[in-house]
């Protein structure tokens, strides 16, 4: 299986502050990467699709990059609605995998 | 609006079942697979399996082959998860997933928290 190394495993921001989330592969995934925000008690809600297509709806704010095993979440201008978990997920192989999380908080 | 609309919370005595559902709205259920992943407390995700509603046809990480029975009614536009011989690792989180093909996962259902506990 491939292995997805998230970090960090938690990080403290400023409102306003720009974050960065990253995620490497054990082998290549060719984009085949999704990232996720989760709130407590809540279901993962899909961010950004294929490392860097954003998915209906999410703010602009988020964004996507990377490539062949080194991929990375965005989030310009922190906002108090953005504390949550983050993950990220590799679909490009059987089976999928996901990151151990990102715990985002204010500072 | 697509909805996946789960059951409630599950309590399950070690060694016995449980069966969680997961009614879809808002699209053609034969359309997408069904996915579902777990969520240990405080832990990560992990894929369990999928299932293609309109063949019936799974699949299945290794790790819940042979805990996890994954089944769907096109005529509800239901989806199931049935979990056997309970323990105590098995108390999580359970989420269905939709499915693009070849994509990740877009819609997500609210999750059933199942409790093993005698």
């Amino acid at each position: 299986d491939i292995q997805m190394t998230q970090s960090p495993a938690s990080l403290s921001a400023s409102l306003g502050e720009t974050v960065t989330i990253e995620c490497r592969a054990s082998e290549d995934i060719y984009n085949g990467l999704a990232w996720y925000q989760q709130k407590p008690g809540k279901s993962p809600q899909l961010l950004i699709y294929n490392a860097n297509s954003l998915h209906t709806g999410v703010p602009s704010r988020f964004s996507g990059s990377g490539s062949g095993t080194q991929y990375s979440l965005k989030i310009n201008s922190l906002q108090s609605e953005d504390v949550a978990s983050y993950f990220c997920q590799q679909y490009y192989d059987y089976p999928d995998t996901f990151g151990a999380g990102t715990k985002l908080e204010l500072k | 609006e697509v909805q996946l609309q789960q059951s409630g919370p599950e309590v399950g005595r070690p060694g016995s079942s449980v069966k969680i559902s997961c009614k879809a709205s808002g699209y053609t259920f034969t359309d997408y697979v069904m996915n579902w992943v777990k969520q240990s407390p405080g832990q990560g995700l992990e894929w369990i399996g999928w299932i293609d509603p309109e063949y019936g046809s799974t699949d299945y990480a290794e790790k819940f082959k042979k805990k996890a029975t994954l089944t769907a009614d096109t005529s509800s536009n239901t989806a199931y998860i049935q979990l056997s011989s309970l323990t105590s690792e098995d108390t999580a989180t359970y989420f269905c997933a939709r499915r693009p093909a070849g994509s990740s996962f877009d819609y997500w259902g609210q999750g059933v928290m199942v409790t093993v506990s005698s």
